[in-house]
């Protein structure tokens, strides 16, 4: 069985600042990772599918990178509405979270 | 414009039973796997299962294995979850989702339905 691992567990940062989230396979997994958001009192929102395209109307500061066992979500400047928490999943695993708050 | 929508949620005392439904609009519902994932209070998301365009395979987790069924009617545009044997551990968040790959990726979501356990 495959373990998702999502790091940092939060991560501060101000809008304008780039994010870093990552995402570590147990096991390699190729290069078929997805990213979800979700805000609070919300359902999670597709952003990156297949690691690194992204989903019909999601921003292009929004990006998804890497392959094997090591996969990144990128989000190049922040902004208000993207401070939430980022999932990444293969097939039927979910990472923990990462809960990206405003410093 | 894609829409699922969930009901059928509430309380339930240990051991009970509920049936959730997810109602599709807006896509071609028989073209599609589709899947449920929960959210226990507070933390983060689980698969529960999934049912393949025609019904004819159905895949669990583990613990949810013979208490759960997962079942579709295309003539309805719906989505079930048959829950019996529920456990407190079964609390959560249940959304439903449109399944877009062989990977699971899942690109339509309802908004939920709670489900509580609890005496």
């Amino acid at each position: 069985e495959i373990v998702l691992t999502q790091s940092p567990a939060t991560l501060s940062l101000s809008p304008g600042e780039r994010a870093t989230l990552s995402c570590r396979a147990s096991q390699s997994i190729g290069s078929y990772l997805v990213w979800y958001q979700q805000k609070p009192g919300q359902a999670p929102r597709l952003l990156i599918y297949d690691t690194s395209y992204r989903a019909t109307g999601i921003p292009a500061r929004f990006s998804g990178s890497g392959s094997g066992t090591d996969f990144t979500l990128t989000i190049s400047s922040l902004e208000p509405e993207d401070f939430a928490v980022y999932y990444c999943q293969q097939r039927k695993t979910f990472g923990q979270g990462t809960r990206l708050e405003i410093k | 414009e894609v829409q699922l929508v969930e009901s059928g949620g509430g309380l339930v005392q240990p051991g009970g039973s509920l049936r959730l439904s997810c109602a599709a609009r807006g896509f071609i519902f028989s073209g599609y796997w589709m899947t449920w994932v929960r959210q226990a209070p507070g933390k983060g998301l689980e698969w529960v299962a999934n049912i393949k365009q025609d019904g004819s395979e159905k895949y669990y987790v583990d613990s949810v294995k013979g208490r759960f069924t997962i079942s579709r009617d295309n003539a309805k545009n719906s989505l079930y979850l048959q829950m019996d044997s529920l456990r407190a551990e079964d609390t959560a968040v249940y959304y439903c989702a449109r399944v877009i790959n062989q990977y699971d990726t899942a690109d339509y979501w309802g908004q939920g339905t709670p489900v509580t356990v609890s005496s």
